[in-house]
């Protein structure tokens, strides 16, 4: 069974901070996909980036970037110099390489920027 | 926004009723997807649609069912709701390909008193 695993429930920064989201996750599958999506107070879930299993290369967007560690199972999201716009759930999600393509959530970190 | 639609935004309705939220996939995209969000128990996978046929199915209740139609559009019925079907249900789609990543709509916040 898969499962993924985000311990920290909240986390609470003042703006300008770095702050990394931990993700740690199980699965028996060789090929498999890792999400991130951001939850907002409005409520919607905003698809954030993709990350294949074959494809450890970490990524850099603009002020986020995710370090991936299968050594680990390990799916980690810095935001560098935070904003109060960064305020918002985010959940890390776990895909099989399987026909059925239903996302596996983490239970979701709320992160608080403080101005 | 995601190109993904859904209706109503909010519902609220009574135990023992029945309901159902509609969802407009993205254009182009074929497969369709359903989730239920809860405090209790986070964001779940309830069943997928593609093109028309069941591809999977997760925690769904028996009193819950879906289908999608011809034009691609996704109905999840709820029926006989209690108390605990209140939740905020989210439909998602996604393209063809076998890495599509999900894109969600805004949701359907269900309240049942």
């Amino acid at each position: 069974a898969q499962k993924v695993t985000q311990a920290q429930t909240e986390i609470s920064v003042v703006e300008k901070e770095d702050v990394t989201l931990d993700c740690v996750y199980e699965t028996r599958d060789t090929t498999y996909y890792l999400f991130w999506y951001k939850q907002p107070p409005s409520g919607e879930l905003v698809f954030l980036i993709r990350r294949n299993s074959f494809d450890e290369q970490n990524e850099i967007s603009g002020r986020y970037s995710w370090n991936f560690q299968k050594s680990t199972s390990s799916f980690n999201f810095t935001i560098t110099a935070s904003q109060v716009v960064d305020s918002a759930v985010y959940f890390c999600a776990l895909r099989d390489s399987g026909s059925a393509r239903q996302l596996t959530f983490g239970s979701g970190t709320q992160l608080t920027v403080l101005p | 926004d995601s190109g993904v639609t859904q209706t109503p935004k909010h519902l609220i309705t009574a135990t023992g009723q029945r309901v159902t939220l509609r969802c407009s996939p993205r254009s182009g995209d074929l497969s369709v997807y359903w989730y239920q969000q809860s405090l209790d128990q986070g964001l779940q996978f309830l069943i997928q649609y593609y093109n028309g046929e069941e591809r999977a199915k997760g925690n769904i209740l028996e009193r819950f069912s879906a289908q999608q139609f011809p034009d691609l559009h996704s109905e999840l019925n709820l029926s006989s709701l209690e108390l605990g079907d209140s939740a905020l249900y989210f439909c998602a789609s996604s393209g063809p390909g076998g890495t599509s990543e999900q894109y969600f709509g805004p949701g359907t916040r269900l309240t049942v008193t």
